[in-house]
């Protein structure tokens, strides 16, 4: 079975600081990772995906995530913190394995941005 | 633009009747997905259809039906058996291929709160 560990349910960080929104995973196989954002009465939206390649994976409104295999994490990043960030982060995996594979996804990470 | 449309946004049931939530996507997407969110939950798979007229069960199918007649159209019932039917309910699709296949596009979901 796969299974995603967030470990924060909230995540505070000052605007203009560095952020980290922590994910680890479990697969039996190799993983798709992928982390989606839902911002307040909206729908979840794709920020980024590991796939194969580089670890460093760069997404979308600066974000970025490293894979890290031996620690089986896939941490969210942003180097400078934008009030308008805050919003609930979810990461979810995917067994690479043939055939039909769902996706897990964590409990979700509210992070708040503070002016 | 493409997407998907979820309809209606927010819906208020007495104990003891069947819903139904409309999902239409206009992506040509194969596979289309129900999903419940919770608070501290994350997101859990209701049912999932990879192709018209099939679909499969996912992790918290009881209490729901659906079906697929249509390719632009996966509609979820909730019935009078789902004992805590109060959630919101976002709808996914994804598209075929080593790339389209790993990402999902969600609606903007349906509230249902049970009166």
């Amino acid at each position: 079975a796969q299974s995603v560990a967030q470990p924060e349910d909230q995540v505070n960080v000052a605007e203009g600081n560095p952020l980290t929104v922590k994910c680890t995973y479990s697969v039996s196989g190799n993983p798709y990772l992928f982390w989606y954002v839902q911002y307040p009465n909206r729908g979840l939206q794709f920020l980024l995906k590991y796939i194969t390649g580089d670890n460093l994976v760069k997404g979308s409104y600066g974000f970025e995530a490293e894979f890290n295999k031996s620690q089986t994490s896939f941490h969210l990043k942003k180097p400078s913190a934008l009030v308008s960030d805050s919003a609930l982060y979810f990461c979810a995996v995917r067994d690479m394995g043939g055939g039909y594979q769902k996706v897990t996804f964590g409990t979700g990470t509210k992070l708040q941005v503070i002016p | 633009d493409g997407g998907i449309t979820q309809s209606p946004k927010y819906l208020f049931r007495k104990e003891g009747q069947n819903v139904t939530l409309s999902c239409e996507q206009n992506l040509n997407h194969d596979a289309m997905y129900w999903y419940r969110q919770d608070p501290g939950q994350g997101l859990r798979l209701i049912y999932y259809s990879q192709i018209v007229n099939d679909f499969q069960k996912g992790d918290i199918a009881e209490g729901y039906s659906v079906s697929r007649e249509k390719k632009e159209s996966f509609p979820l019932t909730v019935t009078s058996a789902q004992k805590n039917p109060t959630a919101f309910y976002p709808c996914a699709s994804s598209g075929q291929g080593a790339v389209g296949a790993n990402v999902l596009t969600f609606g903007a979901g349906s509230r249902l709160t049970v009166l």
